[in-house]
């Protein structure tokens, strides 16, 4: 069975400051995608990936980088957070079965 | 621009009645369409899914119907459960794509 870990699970931080979110994946899943999560906007694609060391914008790319320096960590920067990125971050990995991804539980981050 | 737009925010049925999603996209290139299910504190899950060549398809409870002529695809559960309450997200790709479009979310209550 797929897994994925994420963590933190919880973050409170401070405009202005760093913060990275993990994504590892306990399988060798290609695909990794980082999502946000917003009421009213459902959820958004930020950075996904397709390879070690490949990856793509999604359409809520600003003020976010990511890396995948290894198939099963998919890491998730602010390099500089602000209240805006206050959300709840999803990590998923895309299955062999056409379009369906497996989802983490969520890392909820707030920005004050 | 929304491309895939789940209309209803919220639905409240009753236990043993229907319950019908629905949700419409605009870009013509999509061929596949799921359904996500998102309870709270949890990350989606994967429901159901409909290839564009098809305008049915059914597992147990849950039928998701399309029409292509109309952009337009249904989510139809029945009977309603109690446990069906969550949030389900309509997602949508396009031919040989590797990322899905989600819509806004409709929160779906069944009342005992």
């Amino acid at each position: 069975d797929a897994g994925i870990t994420q963590s933190p699970r919880h973050k409170v931080t401070e405009t202005g400051t760093p913060v990275t979110l993990r994504c590892h994946q306990t399988e060798n899943h290609r695909y990794m995608y980082w999502y946000r999560q917003d009421p009213g906007h459902g959820l958004r694609l930020i950075h996904y990936s397709y390879g070690v060391k490949d990856t793509d914008k999604g359409e809520v790319s600003d003020g976010y980088s990511v890396s995948r320096s290894k198939t099963e960590d998919f890491l998730l920067t602010l390099e500089s957070a602000t209240s805006s990125q206050t959300s709840v971050y999803f990590c998923a990995i895309r299955l062999d079965r056409a379009g369906e991804l497996f989802f983490g539980e969520g890392s909820r981050l707030t920005v004050l | 621009d929304q491309q895939v737009k789940q209309n209803s925010p919220s639905l409240s049925v009753q236990e043993g009645r229907i319950s019908i999603l629905n949700c419409d996209y605009t870009n013509s290139m999509f061929d596949y369409f799921l359904w996500y299910k998102k309870y709270p504190a949890e990350g989606p899950t994967f429901l159901i899914s409909i290839s564009s060549i098809k305008d049915k398809n059914e597992d147990g409870r849950f039928t998701v119907f399309l029409n292509k002529s109309a952009k337009h695809l249904s989510l139809h559960i029945v009977p309603s459960q109690p446990g069906d309450s969550a949030v389900y997200f309509c997602a949508a790709e396009e031919t040989s794509g590797s990322r899905l479009t989600f819509g806004e979310g409709t929160q779906l209550t069944v009342n005992p």
